[in-house]
C-alpha cells in the first residue's frame, strides 16, 4: 500500500518551454502532497505544500509564478515549471501524506521526475 | 532552529551491523523516520518511530530513540550489498504544517 507514482521519470526540454510533471497516489486518498527539489548529492528541498482543494503553500525563496502547482484531487498533484531554464535543471520528487486522526502524517515517496533544461 | 544531523559516510563489510546515527535539536518532534533512496531513485520509507517510543524492531532494522539526548540510530543487522544506499533521517514537528525537517543523509557503502 501507500504507493506514490510521478510521470513522467524523466523530461528535456528547451530554454523557454514549461513542463508539467503529475504525482499521484495510487492507493490512498492523499490529503497533502509535498514537492521537493534534490539537487546531486544533496538532501532535499522542500518547495511548497499543498492541501486538495486549496492554494499551495510555497518555502521561502520559491517562486510561486515560476513553479505552479496544482491539487485538484485527493489522487493529483500538479507542478508545472514555467519558462524553464538550464538552472531549474535538477530531481523532482513528490510526496503525498493522508492527515487527520489515525493517520501518522507519513510522507510517501514518488520516484522522481529528472528535469534537464538544455 | 530547527537541525537534523547526520554523518555523511558509513562503510561496512557485508554481513557485519551498520549502525546509523542522527541527531535533531527540536523536542518537539512527534514521529522520527528514515528513509532510504538508492541513486536516481525516490526515497523508500524504511520505518519510522513515535517520539514517546524506545525502540522499534522490523526484521533486519532496529530503531533506538533516547529522547533526552535527542538521538536517533538505525541498526541493520547482517547488511548485504543491496543495502547500499542513502538514509536519511527526518522528524515530524507538532503544529509545523506536517513539514519534516530532514538530515542531509549518510551514504552507506557495503563492501563484499
Amino acid at each position: 500500500g501507500a504507493v506514490v507514482s510521478q510521470h513522467p521519470s524523466w523530461v528535456i526540454c528547451k530554454s523557454g518551454t514549461s513542463v508539467k510533471i503529475e504525482c499521484r497516489s495510487l492507493d490512498f486518498q492523499a490529503t497533502t502532497m509535498f514537492w521537493y527539489r534534490q539537487f546531486p548529492k544533496q538532501s532535499l528541498m522542500l518547495m511548497a505544500t499543498s492541501n486538495e482543494g486549496s492554494k499551495a503553500t510555497y518555502e521561502q525563496g520559491v517562486e510561486k509564478d515560476k513553479f505552479l502547482i496544482n491539487h485538484a484531487s485527493l489522487t493529483l498533484s500538479t507542478l508545472t515549471v514555467t519558462s524553464a531554464h538550464p538552472e531549474d535543471s535538477s530531481f523532482y520528487i513528490c510526496s503525498a501524506s493522508h492527515t487527520g486522526q489515525g493517520f501518522t502524517d507519513t510522507q510517501y515517496f514518488g520516484p522522481g521526475t529528472r528535469l534537464t533544461v538544455l | 532552529g530547527e537541525d537534523v544531523e547526520q554523518s555523511l559516510f558509513l562503510s561496512v563489510r557485508e554481513g557485519d551491523s551498520s549502525v546509523i546515527n542522527c541527531t535533531y535539536t527540536d523536542s518537539s518532534s512527534t514521529y522520527l523516520y528514515w528513509y532510504k533512496q538508492e541513486p536516481g531513485a525516490g526515497l523508500q520509507l524504511l520505518t519510522y518511530i513515535f517520539s514517546n517510543m524506545d525502540m522499534k524492531q522490523d526484521q533486519r532494522l532496529t530503531v533506538l530513540l533516547n529522547k533526552k539526548d535527542k538521538h536517533l540510530s538505525l541498526r541493520i543487522a547482517d547488511t548485504q550489498t543491496g543495502d547500499s544506499a542513502i538514509y536519511f533521517c527526518a522528524e515530524s514537528i507538532t503544529g509545523n504544517n506536517r513539514k519534516l525537517i530532514w538530515g542531509l543523509g549518510t551514504s552507506l557503502a557495503v563492501n563484499p
